[in-house]
């Protein structure tokens, strides 16, 4: 139990364009969803936090209108990276927070590895 | 500023040895941590958690120790397995905060 997975797994692009990846819990609601970057070498990064049905809350430094994230529903998060550009190119994982199993623990999916060229 | 870090990137040992990963925190508040393990090009898989409350948690070859009083806490697993190869990232949790603060990560490499 507690599978989250990712939609793509990788995705390539041009620059200016936008990209959307999609987090799905797959046998759980997921009151939460979290958006977190990995650049190479380096820790992962957490970008925002969404609640199902509200705003998302962006951490400091991440444009909330360059990375649109919606969760409209207890099972599907998305993350819209708009006008990407090659400095956008990051690895991305979402994970879910499931409240009935656990306040603390987080599952998290596979991974996307956008490129923008 | 890094709230929790991992200060050795890597650690090499042999099948069959213990590798202990360590992980140093400085915010207080922190009430809950984890370990999780990362392959390349996949997300975080959770491997083992301890509360506050706690100092020791074990499970199979993996245990957690937390020493709150110096604000660490280590991994040990015994013995190595060449699967266990991977990068290992300590997490701390701040349930004021509601979010998971990652360490910076030990890449493990485990020999046969």
């Amino acid at each position: 139990g507690a599978v989250v997975s990712q939609h793509p797994s990788w995705v390539i692009c041009k620059s200016g364009t936008s990209v959307k990846i999609e987090c799905r819990s797959l046998d759980f609601q997921a009151t939460t969803m979290f958006w977190y970057r990995q650049f190479p070498k380096q820790s992962l990064m957490l970008m925002a936090t969404s609640n199902e049905g509200s705003k998302a809350t962006y951490e400091q430094g991440v444009e909330k209108d360059k990375f649109l994230i919606n969760h409209a529903s207890l099972t599907l998060s998305t993350l819209t990276v708009t006008s990407a550009h090659p400095e956008d190119s990051s690895f991305y994982i979402c994970s879910a927070r499931d409240l009935l199993r656990s306040p603390y623990e987080q599952y998290f999916g596979p991974g996307t590895r956008l490129t923008v060229t | 500023d890094q709230q929790v870090k991992q200060n050795s990137p890597s650690l090499s040992v042999q099948e069959g040895r213990i590798s202990i990963l360590n992980c140093d925190y400085t915010n207080s508040m922190f009430d809950y941590f984890l370990w999780y393990k990362k392959y390349p090009a996949e997300g975080p898989t959770f491997l083992i958690s301890i509360s506050s409350i706690k100092d020791k948690n074990e499970d199979g070859r993996f245990t957690v120790f937390l020493n709150k009083s110096a604000k660490h806490l280590s991994l040990h697993i015994v013995p190595s397995q060449p699967g266990d190869s991977a990068v290992y990232f300590c997490a701390a949790y701040n349930n004021a905060g509601n979010m998971l603060t990652f360490g910076g990560g030990t890449r493990l490499m485990v020999k046969p």
